[in-house]
């Protein structure tokens, strides 16, 4: 079946512009996270959603930073006013529930480079 | 608040040698533990869990863990290296409650090279 899918793959972007990420979760997953995996922070969570609903942003690192879910489905991460120390590959993942035992499945991640 | 150590950054076999790659976690209550594998301009893939039914896991390609409360560690093991091993391996670790709700901490990786 489908996996987990982002777009873009890669984005450059110029310092200053906003730019939006996309992931698709599996179908019925209801739980989603965002990670950031950049050379020197290694692999950060930021931001759980289970549902629509965000109960855990502790990993957003700036208020530059949102994201929102849609349906159950669709995620979209949101950064405004890019700075060239967000340039990193943003990953997202799905699970099937919030449990802690549940396998998260991860996209392929979008390359965010900021000029 | 839980974290990760993965000792050696860098780990180099010859094929067909044991590969052992290290994984020490904290937790201040019971830990879920994973092993995730990641190819070059890939996302991550399970490899195994620790989820506190047995305490040595296997996983896929042959792969398998330790999980050692007295140790605090979780370290992957394989008999035998093939080159399709090559890859960075992370050491997770999660736990159940408050607003963690399966949060997975990582470990800084540990990138495998397998010579012929």
């Amino acid at each position: 079946g489908a996996g987990v899918s982002q777009s873009p793959s890669n984005k450059v972007t110029e310092k200053g512009k906003d730019v939006e990420l996309r992931c698709d979760p599996i179908s019925g997953h209801t739980a989603l996270y965002w990670y950031r995996q950049s050379l020197g922070q290694g692999l950060e969570f930021l931001i759980y959603f289970q549902g629509n609903s965000a109960p855990d942003k502790s990993g957003l690192p700036s208020d530059r930073f949102s994201a929102e879910r849609t349906g159950g489905s669709v995620s979209t991460l949101t950064i405004q006013r890019t700075q060239q120390e967000d340039s990193a590959v943003y990953l997202c993942a799905s699970s099937l529930g919030r449990d802690s035992s549940y396998e998260q499945y991860f996209g392929p991640g979008t390359r965010l480079t900021v000029t | 608040a839980q974290s990760v150590t993965q000792l050696g950054s860098h780990v180099s076999v010859s094929e067909g040698a044991l590969v052992l790659l290290r994984c020490n976690y904290s937790s201040s209550v019971p830990p879920y533990l994973f092993w995730y594998v990641q190819y070059p301009n890939q996302g991550l893939q399970l490899l195994l869990k620790y989820t506190s039914a047995a305490t040595l896991v296997k996983g896929i390609n042959g792969f398998e863990a330790e999980f050692k409360k007295s140790e605090t560690s979780f370290h992957l093991t394989k008999p035998s290296a093939h080159m399709s091993d090559a890859a960075e391996y992370f050491c997770a670790v999660s736990v159940s409650g408050g607003t963690s709700y399966g949060k997975l901490t990582f470990g800084q990786g540990t990138i495998l090279t397998v010579h012929p």
